[in-house]
């Protein structure tokens, strides 16, 4: 069974940092992008970020350039996501989603609540 | 960016009824839509892809139709567990964008 399982998630002050992980299983990790989904409470589903299969490409929304950092271990078949400088706005549920055809999300994980907040 | 619109924001209907939601891109994808399902408390679930082909678990009560601008997903006849929100998503361009959702409700 494809599984994708994320963790890290919980409540940091403004300007904090948090790390996310997904761990992946069931499915030829290494072969596959994978992608960063947020749904902030009451506002609509946002791609955060992307990276290509082999690592060597990554993509971000202008909302967090510079601010976040995508990575991934296919050793371990884990996706990361580093968030530095987090604002109030970065308070979400986030997903990792492997990418079908490269930018179809299936499956999503059951996703981790990120709350900035002081 | 590429803004998906969705239409109606809310569909009110009773199981056994044919649903109809709309999405209009702000652009042309060409056929590079596609849409989710999602019940509460769980993740986004592929629905269509490329803006008619079915994803693996799902009936064939669900099509989808459309190309360039304007898309449609239809749902033949209602069941139970088809009451839900659904999200359509483009792939044309970076940034990838979603609609903001039609939420299916029981009448």
């Amino acid at each position: 069974e494809v599984q994708l399982v994320e963790s890290g998630g919980g409540l940091v002050q403004p300007g904090g940092s948090l790390r996310l992980s997904c761990a992946a299983s069931g499915f030829t990790f290494s072969s596959y992008w994978m992608h960063w989904v947020r749904h902030a409470p009451g506002k609509g589903l946002v791609c955060v970020s992307r990276i290509s299969s082999d690592g060597s490409s990554t993509t971000y929304a202008d909302s967090v350039k510079g601010r976040f950092t995508i990575s991934r271990d296919n050793a371990k078949n884990t996706l990361y996501l580093q968030m530095n400088s987090l604002r109030d706005e970065d308070t979400a549920v986030y997903y990792c989603a492997r990418g079908v055809s490269i930018n179809w999300f299936d499956p999503w994980g059951q996703g981790t609540l990120v709350t900035v907040s002081s | 960016e590429i803004v998906l619109t969705q239409s109606p924001a809310t569909l009110s209907l009773s199981p056994g009824e044919r649903a109809t939601l709309s999405c209009r891109a702000s652009q042309s994808v060409s056929s590079y839509l596609a849409w989710y399902q999602q019940k509460p408390g769980q993740a986004p679930r592929l629905l269509i892809y490329d803006a008619s082909n079915r994803a693996t678990g799902f009936p064939a009560r669900f099509s989808g139709s459309g190309s360039g601008t304007d898309f449609t997903l239809t749902i033949s006849s209602l069941e139970p567990e088809d009451f839900a929100v659904y999200y359509c998503q483009q792939r044309s361009s970076w940034p990838l964008t979603f609609g903001p959702g039609t939420k299916v409700d029981i009448k």
